[in-house]
């Protein structure tokens, strides 16, 4: 069964602090990795893929461990703007189906 | 910016009437999705299309749905005959190809209720 499992929080941080998001996946055939960030009914917007070598953009760090299936975030330096829920895609194995965690619930607390 | 544009932001139907909910995806796009999301649950994938034809289908995509491109620019999800549970946050998203880094953009969705 395809599945992506995330904790879905939420996890309340202080301003500034780092915080840390997991999320497993369950089909070994998958090729594409993706963090979404989506605001209260809004649209998920792409926050970066996750790349096996490991990337960064900024404050944003994810990186992925296929041994294990799972996929991770990091944020340094949290804002009250990366309040949010983040949520960790894989694709299905195919080229279009997309498979979507629920979704972790990051609050930033000045 | 290019952005995915949805409209209309927000549909009123009655029960077993049809509805159509449009998009424009990014201008040199050439795949095309539909999702939805009910309300408090996750993103779920319904159709993808490319080249004028559904190239992949989830479960939930069933008779009641079909999925158009008109013309050169709008991405149409048409619902038949809705139903109650048809209520939820429709998405359109397009991406650039369905290679490895095919990021998919969203637009802001359309929110159907079903009353």
């Amino acid at each position: 069964r395809k599945e992506v499992e995330q904790d879905p929080g939420p996890f309340n941080v202080p301003e500034g602090a780092t915080v840390a998001f997991n999320c497993t996946y369950s089909n070994s055939a998958s090729q594409s990795f993706f963090w979404y960030r989506q605001d209260c009914r809004k649209e998920p917007k792409l926050l970066m893929s996750v790349y096996s070598s490991g990337n960064e953009d900024g404050r944003f760090t994810a990186q992925l461990n296929r041994a294990s299936q799972y996929i991770s975030l990091l944020i340094r330096d949290s804002k009250l703007s990366d309040s949010a829920t983040y949520l960790c895609v894989v694709n299905g194995g195919s080229n279009y189906q997309l498979i979507w965690g629920a979704g972790t619930k990051l609050i930033i607390k000045p | 910016e290019p952005e995915v544009t949805q409209t209309p932001s927000h549909q009123v139907t009655q029960m077993g009437q049809e509805v159509i909910l449009r998009c424009v995806p990014i201008s040199n796009h050439l795949y095309f999705y539909w999702y939805r999301q009910i309300l408090g649950q996750k993103v779920e994938f319904l159709v993808s299309f490319y080249n004028n034809e559904i190239s992949e289908k989830s479960e939930i995509f069933d008779d009641q749905f079909s999925v158009e491109r008109p013309d050169g620019s709008n991405f149409t999800l048409k619902i038949r005959s809705t139903k109650l549970e048809d209520s939820a946050m429709y998405f359109c998203a397009s991406s650039e190809d369905s290679g490895r880094t095919y990021e998919q953009y969203f637009g802001p969705g359309t929110r159907l209720t079903v009353t």
